[in-house]
């Protein structure tokens, strides 16, 4: 059975500061894995994602990494800024079609 | 990406009563439409996944009496509560895939509260 693990839970910088979110899955078998963005009390926004044959992925100040046999990813922000602040998801894909396999996700706040 | 509208946002209904929510996809046809359930500060559970014209697929210790999943075309699912209870309050997200595209693409959730 796939886990998906994110570490931290929670993670507080200044404003300026570059993020660096950490998941891992025990299952190398992935088809996909997204990174998404939740605002309290919204639902998801797709920030990024990566086919298995992909190492990365970038947009604009986020890229996000892939190291499928290790069982990793992670997404970096450049340059934080207070509207990043937000709990940050990442989920894998077994095969297409199949459902999303979430991490626990890491709750991010930048501080002005 | 695609855009998931889900209605309505937030809802407040009394113990006993039923409660419908609803997903639509607005610029594509979803032919898989997942429902999740998501409680304070933890991560999305899966409920089940649902592909048009067929019965939905309940995940372990999700009741499919209680709710009740259908996805009768390709534009739109519905998640109703029955008989709802204080303990479903929660939030409720559907996210929803076409045949072409691998991502997900999600709704902005529908806040329960049974009083």
């Amino acid at each position: 059975k796939q886990e998906v693990t994110q570490i931290p839970a929670a993670l507080s910088v200044p404003e300026g500061e570059n993020l660096v979110l950490n998941c891992s899955f025990t299952d190398s078998a992935i088809y996909n894995l997204q990174w998404f963005r939740q605002d309290p009390g919204k639902g998801l926004t797709s920030l990024l994602l990566i086919q298995s044959s992909q190492r990365e992925q970038t947009s604009g100040r986020l890229n996000a990494s892939l190291d499928k046999s290790s069982g990793r990813s992670t997404l970096y922000i450049a340059a934080s800024q207070p509207g990043d602040s937000a709990t940050y998801l990442c989920a894998v894909i077994k095969a297409a079609g199949n459902k999303l396999t979430f991490g626990g996700g890491t709750r991010v706040l930048v501080k002005p | 990406g695609a855009v998931v509208s889900q209605h309505p946002s937030w809802v407040i209904c009394k113990s006993g009563t039923s409660v419908k929510i609803e997903c639509r996809s607005l610029d594509f046809q979803a032919t898989t439409m997942f429902w999740y359930r998501q409680f304070p500060k933890q991560s999305l559970m899966l409920m089940a996944t649902s592909n048009e014209g067929s019965k939905a697929t309940y995940e372990q210790g999700v009741e499919k009496d209680k709710f009740l999943i259908n996805h009768a075309s390709l534009t739109l699912s519905t998640l109703t509560v029955t008989s709802a209870h204080p303990e479903d309050s929660s939030f409720y997200i559907c996210s929803a895939r076409d045949q072409v595209h691998t991502e997900a693409f999600f709704g902005q959730g529908t806040r329960l509260t049974v009083v």
